[in-house]
């Protein structure tokens, strides 16, 4: 199975700065088949971004997604209250689908 | 609007089997164009993806769970069920039920998981 592993586990920014998030496989990940989630306590994970660039209906274009192959990175352009949360991706290219670990974006 | 709600025991005893049934309104199962999954998450840790089961019965597990999962659907009431067998504390998580497109390779997922149940909190314990 595929691998994901994100960098760096933990993320501490303040409003308004730039996130940037990394999550790189193991072995090629086919089609661009990847997407991010953010899960916020207690709650479900939301789908952000699928095809590793095209954003979920509804989710606001300071979230971008970019990479292929083996490397992908998720943006946040300016970081909103709301934005502070764990980051899951996830490839859905071969199966079994696989998640990684996560990266925590946290309040500076 | 799709929506997914889960049902079941929130306490499970080590070796009995798990089960858990996943309720979708606003839309319906036998429409086809969908993968319908079990996901869990262990406390405070990351995703583990179950299996999925399409309308008509098709199945695709995890191979690590594979023995222990059987994923069946009752399209009458449009609902998808779960059961892990033989429980161990290892197996305590939160469980969610979601939604996948169809992928292009029978057992995949396409365009992530759109729709999530708010997820159940199953533990194992005597």
């Amino acid at each position: 199975e595929i691998v994901l592993t994100q960098s760096p586990g933990t993320l501490s920014l303040s409003p308004g700065e730039r996130a940037t998030l990394s999550c790189r496989a193991s072995q090629s990940v086919s089609s661009s088949y990847l997407a991010w989630y953010q899960q916020k306590p207690g709650q479900a994970p939301r789908l952000l971004i699928y095809g590793a660039s095209s954003r979920a209906t509804g989710i606001p274009d300071r979230f971008s997604g970019s990479g292929s192959g083996t490397d992908f990175t998720l943006t946040i352009s300016r970081l909103e209250p709301e934005d502070f949360a764990v980051y899951y991706c996830q490839q859905y290219g071969s199966s079994p689908t696989t998640f990684g670990q996560g990266t925590k974006v946290e309040i500076k | 609007q799709v929506q997914l709600q889960e049902s079941g025991p929130g306490l499970v005893k080590p070796s009995q089997t798990l089960s858990l049934t996943c309720t979708v309104s606003g839309g319906s199962i036998s429409s086809g164009g969908y993968y319908w999954s079990w996901i869990r998450q262990h406390p405070g840790k990351g995703l583990e993806w179950i299996g999925y089961i399409y309308y008509s019965g098709s199945t695709y597990y995890n191979p690590s769970l594979k023995s222990r999962v059987t994923i069946s659907v009752d399209t009458s009431k449009n609902q998808f069920s779960l059961k892990l067998s033989s429980v161990t504390a290892a197996d305590t998580a939160v469980y969610y039920c979601a939604r996948d497109g169809l992928g292009a390779v029978a057992g995949t997922g396409s365009g992530g998981f759109d729709y999530w149940g708010q997820g159940t909190l199953v533990t194992v314990s005597s």
